[in-house]
């Protein structure tokens, strides 16, 4: 156990539609990452937040948007779904901002677009 | 930005051989080197890391080394067992960016 928490597990929603999935890091964590895999694909960076502010962001599409609250849990909200945005999505958390250590993966949130 | 690729994308090994995967960067500035297990259903989990001051480093079955010059790691499994079969991703990152990572091989060891 990573000490990270997604949730939903999985999520089954049509297109057009908008979800949100959401992540507890680890306790102490002050980073939280969102990563995209897709199928057969690596880990698509998204978005980092660090303690509340936007820190970095990779490929996310401007129907993404992401989020971290005072309690330092975030948020990745989809909206306006398509066929192509099912895949799987992670959650890490790190300690610090400077990407030197060890990042810790939630299960992940898989999200089918039907 | 950076690069980084990784072969192969499929390894099928017999239990007790040893595997070998390698990734390359492109960014020199890149200094820190780890390697995520990805198992069936779960999320990715560090197994060995290595930084650019050192050129090899082991944890029992598990090996990485470095070529800072060539710019490209491997990952060292020995003696692999079932219990080994996986997706493994290399990464690379240097402080204040992104990690990137390679798009994982999947190891499958053969009982």
């Amino acid at each position: 156990d990573s000490g990270v928490t997604q949730t939903p597990k999985h999520l089954i929603t049509a297109t057009g539609q908008r979800v949100t999935l959401r992540c507890s890091p680890r306790s102490g964590d002050l980073s939280v990452y969102w990563y995209q895999q897709s199928l057969d694909q690596g880990l698509q960076f998204l978005i980092q937040y660090y303690n509340g502010e936007e820190r970095a962001k990779g490929n996310i599409l401007e129907r993404f948007s992401a989020q971290q609250f005072p309690d330092l849990h975030s948020e990745l909200n989809l909206s306006s779904l398509e066929l192509g945005d099912s895949a799987l999505y992670f959650c890490a958390s790190s300690p610090k901002t400077a990407n030197t250590g060890e990042l810790f993966f939630g299960e992940g949130s898989r999200l089918t677009v039907l | 930005g950076e690069n980084v690729e990784q072969h192969p994308s499929t390894l099928s090994v017999q239990e007790g051989d040893s595997a070998v995967i390698k990734c390359t960067y492109s960014d020199s500035a890149s200094n820190y080197f780890p390697w995520y297990k990805q198992e069936l259903g779960k999320g990715p989990q560090l197994i060995i890391d290595i930084r650019s001051n050192v050129g090899e480093k082991k944890d029992q079955r598990i090996a990485v080394t470095l070529n800072k010059t060539a710019k490209h790691f491997s990952l060292h499994i020995t003696e692999t067992q079932p219990e080994d079969s996986a997706v493994y991703f290399c990464a690379a990152t240097s402080p204040g960016n992104q990690f990137y990572f390679g798009t994982g091989t999947s190891l499958t060891v053969i009982p």
